[in-house]
């Protein structure tokens, strides 16, 4: 079946570090993938989302690319500021799925200090 | 615009109550998801429902049901709580197939 992996937490950096956040995923088709975000005492929001091979999603400074050759969808972004610190979900879903589920990876926490 | 709402954000039960969680949307989507979410296990599926009149099982449905009440509701229900469903529950809808799903704000739940 489909499954997704992403790194452990909790990731600790300084503001305006540089953040990555691997994923990578198991999928018998050719899925998409979403990354979500989900601040303190919120649900989950989309962050960004690729849907074929090559694409890039970009959203708020962060990038993420669908990597076919390595089933892979990290996240990156180039500057982090306290408002980022949230845990991030990597999922996936398989068009061959006629509902559309999610699949998601276990979340990363990340936290940013001043 | 709400998007997705939850009722209620909190709750306590004892082993063996019965609760039902609401969520309703108001964005006309046809789907609609529960999930719940557990410490280092990511979010996981309960049931969805494709469409109003139709629900599934996901990937963890025993000691739940479901009601698709109209479009825009969908509700879960614990019949006999157990410790085991402590979790945060998470309602979530979408347009259709691979579409962006849009979440609610989740409910807390604990049972003792």
């Amino acid at each position: 079946g489909n499954s997704v992996t992403q790194m452990e937490g909790p990731v600790t950096l300084s503001e305006e570090a540089f953040l990555t956040i691997n994923c990578t995923y198991t999928a018998t088709g050719y899925p998409s993938l979403f990354w979500y975000v989900q601040y303190p005492g919120e649900g989950l929001q989309l962050l960004l989302k690729a849907t074929k091979a090559d694409d890039k999603g970009s959203n708020k400074g962060f990038e993420a690319t669908y990597r076919k050759e390595t089933t892979s969808f990290h996240l990156e972004k180039g500057s982090v500021q306290v408002s980022d610190s949230a845990v991030y979900f990597c999922a996936l879903s398989d068009p061959t799925d006629s509902w559309g589920k999610l699949q998601f990876g276990a979340g990363t926490q990340v936290v940013v200090t001043p | 615009n709400a998007g997705v709402t939850q009722t209620p954000k909190f709750q306590v039960l004892k082993t063996g109550q019965s609760m039902t969680l609401q969520c309703a949307q108001d964005m006309n989507h046809n789907s609609m998801y529960w999930y719940r979410q557990d410490p280092g296990m990511g979010l996981r599926l309960i049931y969805y429902s494709a469409s109003e009149g139709t629900t599934d099982k996901g990937e963890v449905p025993n000691g739940y049901n479901v009601s698709r009440l109209n479009k825009r509701e969908f509700s879960l229900r614990l019949e006999s709580a157990a410790p085991s469903q402590t979790s945060v529950y998470f309602c979530a809808s979408s347009t259709g197939q691979l579409d962006t799903q849009y979440f609610g704000p989740g409910t807390r739940l604990t049972v003792l």
